[in-house]
């Protein structure tokens, strides 16, 4: 049971690039968030997906698209990377939504 | 909206000794409340939650935290510091009020860095 998984680990950019961040959990949870956590900020919630089938806008999901692949795989894509991009990205999950989150390991992103 | 603050960046503690780690928040509704801790280059690891019930709560590796809904408060507490007790935490809130929608929005503080000396 590996939890909640994030690749890659880490990524430099350059500006203006596309990547996709993965995320995917082995818990059978029906909830799955991505949050960026920048220092003196917290964390901030960029997009969820309640549930299979449904994404919703968080608190900053300019610059951000995100795809609910299955049950267990939500992705992050950035279109065009901008060094105000440059953060930790972290994934999570919960049962429901009302429940307990679980975070992935994060990556560390470099927009230079 | 809702809203959580620590008012602490960091907070110094010797080993053996009592720690408090504070946390106000701000709902219109009824909070859910969490702890979480993260470690040095990894995730955050739940350690405890308030929903409902007994004010006080205990979690993993021996931390508690109390509800006090009259100073809408949620101090993270623990009788005796450890050296491996040192990193940072995190208190967050999510507003049960009904009808809200939009999934588990969960508010963070900007994070308490605790750390244990000998």
């Amino acid at each position: 049971n590996a939890g909640v998984t994030q690749t890659p680990k880490f990524q430099v950019l350059k500006t203006g690039q596309s990547m996709t961040l993965q995320c995917a959990q082995d818990m059978n949870h029906n909830s799955m968030y991505w949050y960026r956590q920048d220092p003196g900020m917290g964390l901030r919630l960029i997009y969820y997906s309640a549930s299979e089938g449904t994404t919703d806008k968080g608190e900053v999901p300019n610059g951000y698209n995100v795809s609910r692949l299955n049950k267990r795989e939500f992705s992050l894509r950035l279109e065009s990377a901008a060094p105000s991009q440059t953060s930790v990205y972290f994934c999570a999950s919960s049962p429901s939504y009302e429940e307990t989150q679980y975070f992935g390991p994060g990556t560390r992103l470099l927009v230079l | 909206a809702q809203s959580v603050a620590q008012p602490e960046d960091q907070v110094n503690v010797a080993e053996g000794n009592p720690l408090t780690v504070k946390c106000t928040y701000s709902v219109s509704g009824n909070p859910y409340l969490f702890w979480y801790v993260q470690y040095p280059n990894r995730g955050l690891q739940f350690l405890l939650k308030y929903i409902t019930g007994d004010n006080l709560v205990k979690g993993s590796y021996g931390f508690e935290a109390e509800f006090n809904k009259s100073q809408t408060s949620f101090h993270l507490k623990k009788p005796s510091a450890l050296v491996s007790d040192s990193a940072l935490y995190f208190c967050a809130v999510r507003d049960i009020k009904k009808g809200t929608g939009g999934g588990n929005k969960l508010t963070f503080g900007t994070g308490t860095q605790l750390k244990v000396e000998l």
